[in-house]
């Protein structure tokens, strides 16, 4: 099984500054990798596919990086709307699936 | 677009089984697969196991290997998810969604998308 590792747990950062969230696969996974937003009582929204292709619908703030093994997820400028928790997950060796145990990002 | 609508609540007691429905619409159903996910309170998401209705097949995570069952029935567009032997651990909230696109025949991954709106299960003697 692929372990998918998020970096750090929680991240607090200020509105209109930068969020950089780390994710790290226990092995390569090519760029098959994706993100997901989930706020409180919701669904996860998928944000990012493909390492670094943003979904529809998706404000051109998120950007997504990385292959193999070390991912990351930028948002530029945090909004107010962007506080929520983060989900990576691996979709290589599909149809089995693992999901990183999530980075809260938290207002400063 | 495919739309996923999940059956209601539920509450169970330990040792007994539960089955969530996942149904599909404004698409075509035997072109995606259907997985579920689950979340226990403030907890990170779980990937449980996904159907591929064009192939009928279903695979699990080793976890829930032997506990779950995931079914497709392609003339109502509906998704199932049984997990049996209940215990207050499995209390969540379960998702299915929509894992791979196999129009034509070809399956394609690109993340989970769309999601169902969740379906609370409680597990309480």
């Amino acid at each position: 099984e692929i372990v998918m590792t998020q970096s750090p747990a929680t991240l607090s950062v200020s509105p209109g500054e930068r969020a950089t969230l780390s994710c790290r696969a226990s092995q390569s996974v090519s760029s098959n990798l994706a993100w997901y937003q989930q706020k409180p009582g919701q669904a996860p929204r998928l944000l990012i596919y493909g390492a670094s292709t943003r979904a529809t619908g998706i404000p051109a703030r998120f950007s997504g990086s990385g292959s193999g093994t070390e991912f990351t997820l930028t948002i530029s400028s945090l909004q107010s709307e962007d506080f929520a928790v983060y989900y990576c997950q691996q979709y290589n060796n599909w149809p089995l699936y693992t999901f990183g145990q999530g980075t809260k990002l938290e207002i400063k | 677009q495919v739309q996923l609508v999940q059956s209601g609540a539920e509450v169970k007691k330990p040792g007994s089984s539960v089955k969530v429905s996942c149904k599909a619409s404004g698409g075509t159903f035997s072109s995606y697969a259907i997985s579920w996910v689950r979340q226990a309170p403030g907890q990170g998401l779980e990937w449980m196991g996904g159907i591929i209705p064009i192939f009928g097949t279903a695979n699990y995570a080793q976890k829930f290997q032997g506990r779950v069952t995931i079914t497709a029935d392609k003339s109502t567009s509906t998704a199932y998810m049984e997990l049996s032997s209940l215990r207050s651990e499995d209390t969540a909230v379960y998702y299915c969604a929509s894992s791979l696109d196999c129009t034509g025949g070809v399956c394609r991954a690109a993340g989970f998308d769309p999601w169902g709106q969740g379906t609370l299960v409680t597990v309480s003697s």
